[in-house]
């Protein structure tokens, strides 16, 4: 059964990189040939989607986010990882990655809170 | 860009109503819509596929229509642990849009 869980500190400094890692069990990245990605939620609003990646590296970013996001994905370690650079307070939220299915985003990990704050 | 316009923002039911919530896509984007259940502090559950298909292990209440433009989630003879937070995801083209979401209530 596929499972994600998403993986990185939970407080990143203004002006860091947010770094999150999702780590992935029981299928594989290589198998699918949909997209794995990331996803952010702030209370009381919509989900807001981050970025994909494909297992061949490549990768859609949200023109919103584009200029301070990489997205990479490592096949080895069955693995995809999130970048998010020089963050603000108005980028604390709740961080997913998500795992397709049928379809993108079919499976969503537990998630992980990240507080940007000094 | 498409944009998806979602609608109630907040509605409340009471046990055995039937309830429906709407997306609106700004374009055409054929039937690539999932709808998700959310409950508080938790991750979202995939609820239906490809604007009609429900995911095996959701309860035959929910359903969804629509094609193109106009998308529905139906729940009908709603019981109290359907409380929750429900939104859609076009994935249709990138970037990847959401609707605002909608918070049900269960009187």
């Amino acid at each position: 059964q596929l499972q994600l869980q998403e993986l990185g500190p939970g407080l990143v400094k203004p002006s860091e990189t947010l770094s999150l890692t999702c780590s992935v069990s029981g299928g594989s990245i290589s198998n699918s040939r949909f997209h794995w990605g990331w996803i952010r939620q702030t209370p009381g609003k919509g989900p807001e989607w981050i970025g994909s990646v494909y297992y061949t590296g490549r990768t859609y970013y949200n023109p919103s986010l584009k200029s301070r996001v990489t997205i990479s994905v490592d096949t080895s370690k069955n693995q995809f990882s999130l970048k998010l650079r020089s963050v603000t307070a108005t980028d604390t939220a709740v961080y997913y990655c998500a795992a397709p299915t049928v379809t993108p985003l079919g499976l969503w990990g537990k998630g992980i809170t990240v507080i940007v704050s000094s | 860009e498409t944009t998806v316009t979602q609608s109630p923002a907040f509605m409340s039911a009471t046990p055995g109503d039937k309830v429906s919530i709407s997306c609106k896509a700004s374009q055409d984007i054929d039937d690539d819509v999932n709808w998700y259940q959310q409950k508080p502090g938790e991750a979202p559950i995939f609820i239906i596929q490809e604007a009609t298909t429900l995911i095996p292990g959701i309860p035959p209440r929910f359903s969804g229509s629509g094609y193109g433009t106009d998308f529905t989630l139906t729940i009908n003879n709603i019981e109290s642990e359907d409380a929750a937070y429900y939104f859609c995801l076009q994935h249709d083209n990138f970037p990847l849009t959401f609707g605002q979401g909608t918070k049900l209530e269960i009187k």
